[in-house]
């Protein structure tokens, strides 16, 4: 069955370096791979996008990978602070109406100051 | 916009009850869907309208869930009857595509 990965345990890292979040994929092929933030008592919102044709995206300070062969993607936040504390978030998306799309169960970063 | 509307934010009700919960989707936007989150299962797509056509239901638990969309601007999610396992924060959200999705504050559910 399809199946999503991220961090299995929270990332704690110092303000001002960068935080890496790792999101593994099994069983399924995605055209579309989104990273979405979500503050505590509050619904997720959505951060980046990138196609399956896509190696990398930025915007600002952050910075996401994919690698399909891998089946991985990798979310970078450089010069962290701590109001990037929150859980994020991978999900995948398929080409067509009738794929699903699915959610990692997410990793909770602490940014220390 | 006031961005993706939901009531009521907070249901507590009893075993048995029915609950029905409210989505009001961005304006313009063609796809709904419906979540449920918990500690244990993460993030579940429950069901997703396009263009207030239900596309996928194979996310609802059971019978006892059942989620129509009678225009555009409206969406609801009932629940009978409600059990103590149903309890959950239930997210809706809309997007212009599938992807880029606007999250609701979400409606924590309590059933005692």
């Amino acid at each position: 069955s399809q199946k999503i990965e991220q961090n299995s345990e929270a990332l704690n890292i110092q303000e001002g370096k960068t935080a890496t979040l790792t999101c593994n994929y099994t069983n399924y092929s995605p055209a579309y791979l989104q990273w979405y933030r979500q503050d505590p008592g509050r619904g997720p919102v959505f951060l980046l996008l990138i196609r399956e044709n896509e190696k990398e995206k930025r915007k600002e300070r952050l910075k996401v990978t994919f690698d399909t062969t891998l089946k991985q993607s990798l979310f970078h936040i450089t010069a962290s602070q701590p109001a990037d504390s929150a859980t994020y978030l991978c999900a995948l998306e398929g080409e067509t109406s009738y794929d699903k799309v699915i959610f990692g169960p997410g990793t909770s970063l602490s940014v220390i100051p | 916009d006031a961005g993706v509307i939901q009531s009521p934010r907070h249901e507590v009700t009893e075993m048995g009850q029915e609950v029905t919960l409210r989505c009001k989707p961005i304006s313009g936007h063609d796809y709904l869907f419906w979540y449920r989150q918990t500690m244990m299962r993460g993030l579940e797509l429950l069901i997703y309208f396009n263009n207030n056509v239900p596309i996928d239901d194979s996310g609802m638990p059971e019978d006892r869930f059942s989620a129509k969309m009678p225009n555009a601007s409206f969406s609801t999610l009932k629940i009978q009857p409600s059990e103590p396992r149903d309890s959950a924060v239930y997210f809706c959200a809309s997007s212009l595509r599938r992807y880029k999705q606007f999250f609701g504050p979400g409606t924590r559910l309590t059933v005692l």
